[in-house]
């Protein structure tokens, strides 16, 4: 069975500094990895996605990830933090493969709290 | 795109009413999803659609919860007779070619308070 792990139910940085949210998986294979974003009273919002070769991942809003395949890692980060920012992340992993079984699993979610 | 739509955005009612949740999913996504979000438990997968036809309802808490997809842009989440417990937010999501590298496509979902 697949699983995510974050470990941080919450994580504080001031305003300016660099951010890191973690994530972990234990799943079969290669998956596909993402992360989402959630501001107050809205939906999930897909913010970046590793789906092979460069392991340092762009996405929106200045966010990146490193995936560690030896770590089985996926750390979300960002250089400079803004209080904008602050909101509840969240990481899933997707098994590779076609078909209606490769539904994602999600982690708890951390919360993210940018101090100005 | 108008992304996925949801509605009602909030609901209140009392114990032992019958409570509906509708959702539009984006056109041309084939897959559709229903989840409900809590402090305590996180974000739960209810059940999912491809093509209309539920594939796993195995998240679907009781047999007071229902779903049915009658067509490609729409599908409904019944809760029938609705408990305190049942307050949380539900999140319907929709995706393209799930197993791919697609995401998924959230809508606003449906803060939903039983007393």
């Amino acid at each position: 069975a697949q699983s995510v792990a974050q470990p941080e139910d919450q994580v504080n940085v001031a305003e300016g500094n660099p951010l890191t949210v973690k994530c972990t998986y234990s799943v079969s294979g290669n998956p596909y990895l993402f992360w989402y974003v959630q501001y107050p009273n809205r939906g999930l919002q897909f913010l970046l996605k590793y789906i092979t070769g460069d392991n340092l991942v762009k996405g929106s809003y200045g966010f990146e990830a490193e995936f560690n395949k030896s770590q089985t890692s996926f750390h979300l980060k960002k250089p400079s933090a803004l209080v904008s920012d602050s909101a509840l992340y969240f990481c899933a992993v997707t098994p590779r493969g076609r078909g209606g079984s490769y539904i994602p699993t999600f982690g708890r979610g951390t919360s993210l709290i940018v101090h100005p | 795109d108008a992304g996925v739509i949801q509605s009602p955005r909030h609901e209140v009612t009392e114990m032992g009413q019958e409570v509906t949740l509708r959702c539009k999913p984006i056109s041309g996504h084939d897959y559709l999803f229903w989840y409900r979000q809590t402090m305590m438990r996180g974000l739960e997968l209810l059940i999912y659609f491809n093509n209309n036809v539920p594939i796993d309802d195995s998240g679907m808490p009781e047999d007071r919860f229902s779903a049915k997809m009658p067509n490609a842009s729409f599908s409904t989440l019944k809760i029938q007779p609705s408990e305190p417990r049942d307050s949380a937010v539900y999140f319907c999501a929709s995706s393209h070619r799930q197993g791919s590298n697609q995401p998924q496509h959230f809508g606003d979902g449906t803060r939903l308070s039983i007393l």
